[in-house]
């Protein structure tokens, strides 16, 4: 069966550190990959998706970056953290043409 | 643009009673209409889905949706609620003209008081 995962489940960092994190899917091949940010009161925002290695779509112009490297493996990165990065970041995979997203369990970033 | 509006942030209500959670979307020639579910510190679930045919679907534990094109909603309805309810509802819109895109609106949190 396929499963999601992501990590750290929460992290505290100071203004201006870097960020990294991780998300991986198993049990499936080609998938299409998403971060989102989760905003107390604003819903989701889709900050990026990838449809294959290396392909990266950027909705929101910001801080952050993402890259995958490997077909089941996606990153979020930061070089220097904002204290308006802090929120609760969700990874979610689809399988091509699929219409469910299937979401990690979330990875919630305090920036200090 | 593309927009799901979501009119309560927060829906207080008793153990058992009834409740709906509204959603309306902008309207579009062609959508697929979702409501996810998210308990504290989690991520989102799938809820209950609809693509085509019957526009009221179910989930497993109760709650129903109804797709009303002519008034652009979605609402997600439950006859008797449970404690274990209590969570935030995500409602989601996909526009299929535009690049599949799926778009959240900002959640309702329902709060199930005993």
């Amino acid at each position: 069966s396929q499963t999601i995962h992501q990590w750290p489940a929460t992290l505290v960092q100071p203004v201006g550190s870097p960020l990294s994190l991780e998300c991986t899917v198993e049990g499936t091949s080609n998938p299409n990959l998403y971060w989102y940010r989760q905003a107390a009161g604003r819903g989701l925002q889709l900050l990026f998706y990838s449809v294959g290695i290396g392909q990266i779509s950027s909705e929101v112009p910001q801080n952050l970056s993402a890259s995958r490297p490997q077909d089941r493996q996606f990153i979020l990165s930061s070089k220097k953290l904002l204290l308006s990065d802090s929120g609760f970041y969700l990874c979610a995979w689809n399988g091509p043409g699929a219409n469910v997203l299937t979401f990690g369990a979330g990875s919630r970033l305090t920036v200090l | 643009a593309q927009s799901v509006t979501q009119l309560d942030s927060q829906v207080p209500v008793f153990e058992e009673a009834p409740v709906e959670l509204r959603c309306n979307y902008s309207s579009s020639v062609s959508v697929y209409l979702f409501w996810y579910v998210q308990y504290p510190n989690q991520g989102l679930q799938l809820l209950l889905k609809y693509l085509s045919g019957s526009t009221l679907v179910e989930s497993i534990n109760g709650f129903e949706a109804e797709f009303n094109k002519s008034q652009t909603s979605f609402h997600l309805r439950k006859p008797s609620v449970h404690i274990s309810d209590t969570a935030e509802y995500f409602c989601a819109v996909r526009y299929m003209e535009y690049g599949n895109k799926l778009v959240f609106g900002a959640g309702t949190i329902l709060r199930v008081k005993s």
